[in-house]
């Protein structure tokens, strides 16, 4: 089974600096999907970014990028330019790529999450 | 917009007392999950219904049931609820097969139990 691990429970930014969260996952497959999403406080979880474990290249949305270590088995999300509408949880998650058909659908493995205060 | 609407955002029941939470979409996808939520945790996953195919979590109490009578709705249902069932419950959804597809989550509905 695999497992998802965020070691920051709170991270703390200055507005306009930038941050790094951290996850790592385990896994014996080749072939899967990593996500970042975030949660406001009583908001919706909406997607931040994603990325393919097969490209090599570290997927990047506006002011959110991520550094995609394969071999070491990370996932970090860089926020940069960090703003007050950035402070929420981000949850980190893996799927697996392979097709289980319908006992698995698209399921999700999360982290713990990292709760991110933005400093005005 | 396409979305996934929760009904409604705050539950209020008592101890032991029967309840409904009820999700619905308009992205006419054919996955569709319940996860519980406690305060600063991970969503868990309960179940999800892949068409009409309902696929229990081996962890998920007898107690929480779930039916979806068509592609766009989805219920959960507390048939005793106990104070630990006090959560916020997430429905989300998925076009299963679309690879990188991520799923779509609803605003959730906040449950008290008094």
């Amino acid at each position: 089974a695999q497992t998802v691990t965020q070691s920051q429970p709170e991270m703390s930014v200055q507005e306009a600096e930038t941050v790094t969260l951290s996850c790592t996952y385990d896994t014996s497959e080749s072939d899967y999907y990593l996500f970042w999403y975030k949660q406001p406080p009583s908001r919706q979880m909406i997607l931040v970014i994603r990325q393919e474990a097969y490209k090599q290249q570290n997927a990047t949305e506006n002011r959110f990028s991520v550094n995609f270590q394969k071999a070491a088995k990370s996932f970090s999300l860089k926020i940069s330019d960090s703003q007050l509408g950035d402070a929420a949880m981000y949850f980190c998650a893996y799927r697996s790529a392979g097709i289980g058909g319908k006992s698995s659908g698209d399921k999700l493995t999360f982290g713990t999450g990292t709760r991110l205060a933005v400093r005005p | 917009d396409a979305m996934v609407i929760q009904n409604p955002r705050y539950q209020v029941t008592q101890f032991g007392k029967p309840v409904t939470l009820s999700c619905s979409q308009t992205l006419n996808h054919n996955v569709m999950y319940w996860y519980q939520q406690k305060s600063s945790q991970a969503p868990k996953l309960l179940f999800h219904y892949y068409d009409k195919d309902f696929n229990n979590e081996a962890d998920t109490p007898d107690n929480f049931q779930s039916r979806r009578p068509n592609t766009s709705f989805c219920f959960l249902d507390i048939r005793s609820p106990g104070l630990g069932d006090a959560a916020m419950y997430l429905c989300a959804t998925s076009r299963a097969g679309l690879n990188n597809q991520p799923q779509h989550f609803g605003d959730g509905t906040r449950l008290s139990i008094l």
